[in-house]
């Protein structure tokens, strides 16, 4: 199985600031990853696509890169709706996995 | 729009038996993969099954192969997560989502399965 470990699993960071969040998978996925976010109680949703492309009406401060086995997810100007966990999850072959999560929370 | 309910979710004994069904609106159902996801209470999403747009193929996590079961009818635009032998440990949210590789768009809003005695 494939496994992908996202790096923070916790950040905590204010209005404004950059994130990026890694996911290493542990093996090559033909940059078949997307990237979902999650907020309490909330349905997960699609942000990002095939390492890097952006899902139709997410905002353009949210962007992907990667290849290989190392793939980032980088906020360029974190907005109060951004506080949020957000997931990888590799499609490149069966079981599909996820990441385990990284937690955005409000300095 | 695309609109997915999930529904059949609740209370059930270790060792029981439920079935999840994720009525769909808004898409031409028999186009899509789907699939289901869940999450336990605070932990993160975990990947359960799978199937393609005719039902011919189906796909499993180990956690759950050989006692749940995915399947699909194409002219109720239905989608169900057939489960038995419930453990506790598969008491989660479970999502039903649209599969269109290599991404899940739209999904549903979830159902709770709760296995406990």
């Amino acid at each position: 199985d494939i496994q992908l470990t996202q790096s923070p699993s916790f950040l905590s960071a204010s209005v404004g600031d950059r994130v990026t969040i890694t996911c290493r998978a542990s093996q090559g996925i033909n940059g078949h990853l997307a990237w979902y976010q999650q907020r309490p109680a909330k349905a997960p949703k699609l942000l990002i696509y095939a390492a890097s492309t952006l899902q139709g009406g997410v905002p353009s401060r949210f962007s992907g890169s990667g290849s290989g086995t190392e793939f980032t997810l980088t906020i360029s100007s974190l907005q109060p709706e951004d506080f949020a966990t957000y997931y990888c999850q590799q499609l490149s072959r069966y079981p599909l996995t996820f990441g385990g999560g990284t937690k955005v929370e409000i300095k | 729009e695309v609109q997915l309910l999930e529904s059949g979710g609740g209370l059930v004994q270790p060792g029981g038996s439920l079935r999840l069904s994720c009525e769909t609106s808004g898409l031409t159902f028999s186009s899509h993969a789907m699939t289901w996801v869940r999450q336990a209470p605070g932990e993160g999403l975990e990947w359960i099954s799978a199937i393609d747009r005719v039902g011919s193929n189906t796909y499993y996590a180990d956690s759950v192969r050989g006692r749940f079961t995915i399947s699909r009818d194409n002219s109720r635009n239905t989608l169900y997560l057939q489960m038995n032998s419930l453990r506790a440990e598969d008491t989660a949210v479970y999502y039903c989502a649209k599969y269109q590789s290599p991404l899940f768009d739209p999904w549903g809003q979830g159902a709770l399965v709760i296995v406990s005695s």
